[in-house]
């Protein structure tokens, strides 16, 4: 089955930096790789997604880029402020079925 | 629309006891799904279901059953509750149907098993 592994699981950037967390999966058949975003004691929420025939796509200051040949993908913040800290989570799928989730980053902005 | 519904949002049980946790939306999302979060951990997909009356194992089964009788309805029960069970469990939903590919996660239900 699938296996999604996540790096860095603890970030600390300042504000105003960019943060870069990367992830790994292992079935060459995902096909839709999500990222969520969760607040302390909330419940996850979609920031970006893409799909395997897209290698970039954008979203103001978020950007997730894919590797499918290597089997990885990552999340790029720019600018970040302090309302971006929280866990951020990937996610890998063969469509919607069995939407496997990596084990998060939990990302500081230092004001 | 009231989105992914989950209740009880808080419960205590003892070992051996059983419990169902309830999960609806209102949204005719034909995928629903399951998940356990534990501290410091990621999701780990419990059971999941493409429509109704269609459910499958995900990561980590055991111990929990789930039906699907109908599209709003994904309960999902606990048959003899371990320690080990104590989580936070999350049910999500989607549309295959849809452009915005959005899985809605509900509340969260925070269980205790002593």
């Amino acid at each position: 089955g699938e296996n999604v592994e996540q790096h860095p699981s603890t970030l600390s950037v300042q504000e105003g930096d960019s943060a870069v967390i990367k992830c790994t999966y292992s079935d060459s058949a995902s096909n839709y790789f999500p990222w969520y975003k969760q607040e302390l004691g909330k419940r996850p929420q979609l920031i970006i997604d893409i799909r395997s025939n897209v290698g970039e796509k954008k979203d103001q200051r978020i950007a997730v880029t894919l590797n499918k040949t290597a089997k990885h993908f990552s999340l790029h913040i720019t600018e970040t402020q302090p309302e971006d800290s929280a866990v951020y989570f990937c996610a890998a799928s063969f469509f919607y079925d069995k939407v496997i989730f990596g084990p998060g980053t939990s990302l500081s902005v230092i004001p | 629309n009231a989105g992914v519904t989950q209740t009880p949002k808080f419960q205590v049980l003892k070992t051996g006891q059983s419990m169902t946790l309830q999960c609806a939306q209102d949204m005719n999302h034909e995928y629903m799904s399951w998940y356990r979060q534990d501290p410091g951990m990621g999701l780990r997909l419990i059971h999941y279901s493409v429509g109704a009356g269609i459910t499958d194992q995900g990561e980590v089964p055991n111990g929990y059953n789930v039906s699907r009788s109908t599209t709003e309805d994904f309960p999902l029960r606990l048959l003899s509750a371990a320690p080990s069970q104590t989580s936070v469990y999350f049910c999500a939903s989607t549309s295959y149907r849809t452009t915005t590919d959005t899985q809605y996660f509900g509340p969260g239900t925070r269980l205790t098993v002593l």
